[in-house]
């Protein structure tokens, strides 16, 4: 089983601050299968990104993601304050899937 | 618009049984994998089931094994999990999801899951 090891565990950043998150995979993952998704306290995750890098619909361009191999990244280029939340990503593999941990990204 | 609505959660003894239902709309139901997922109290998400459009093929995370079943009746475009056995590990919000299967290349596939319910609350204690 691919485990999904999400770092930092809480970001604190301010309003229009750049945000970075990492997702690290245990073995190699094919891009197609990595997402990425938003969760706000008491409502479902909402999915931001797939195939690693294309945003899902609706999503602002602000968001957006990288990442192959092992090593995979979102990122928040200016934080909205719609944007604190807690962030997982999420491979599919051998007709399972797995999530991170996630990030809580809160205002500092 | 497309939604999916859980129902069935509730307060259940070890040992009991529930059966939680997911209601599809505005969607072909039955052109879609559907996907059960879980949020225990203060916890991250854990993928629980999967099943084909079918029914045909149906997969589950280890710790539910023999204990939980994955169903669906596509004339009314309904998904359900039947949880049997169930334990004070099993507490959690459960979500339905939709699982999108598409091609990226000629050659790989793009998986995710892209609506979800709102979630039903399954309470396992005595």
């Amino acid at each position: 089983e691919i485990v999904l090891t999400q770092s930092p565990g809480t970001l604190s950043l301010s309003p229009g601050e750049r945000a970075t998150l990492s997702c690290r995979a245990s073995q190699s993952v094919s891009s197609s299968y990595l997402a990425w998704y938003q969760q706000k306290p008491g409502q479902a995750p909402r999915l931001l990104i797939y195939g690693a890098s294309s945003r899902a619909t609706g999503i602002p361009d602000r968001f957006s993601g990288s990442g192959s191999g092992t090593d995979f990244t979102l990122t928040i280029s200016r934080l909205e304050p719609e944007d604190f939340a807690v962030y997982y990503c999420q491979q599919y593999g051998s007709s399972s899937w797995t999530f991170g941990q996630g990030t809580k990204v809160e205002i500092k | 618009e497309v939604q999916l609505v859980e129902s069935g959660g509730g307060l259940v003894q070890p040992g009991g049984s529930l059966r939680l239902s997911c209601a599809a709309s505005g969607f072909t139901f039955s052109s879609y994998w559907m996907s059960w997922v879980r949020q225990a109290p203060g916890k991250g998400l854990e993928w629980v089931a999967n099943i084909k459009q079918d029914g045909s093929e149906k997969y589950y995370v280890d710790s539910v094994k023999g204990r939980f079943t994955i169903s669906r009746d596509n004339a009314k475009n309904s998904l359900y999990l039947q949880m049997n056995s169930l334990r004070a590990e099993d507490t959690a919000v459960y979500y339905c999801a939709r699982v999108v299967v598409v091609a990226a290349t000629p050659r790989s596939y793009y998986y995710y899951m892209d609506v979800w319910g709102k979630g039903t609350t399954v309470t396992v204690s005595s």
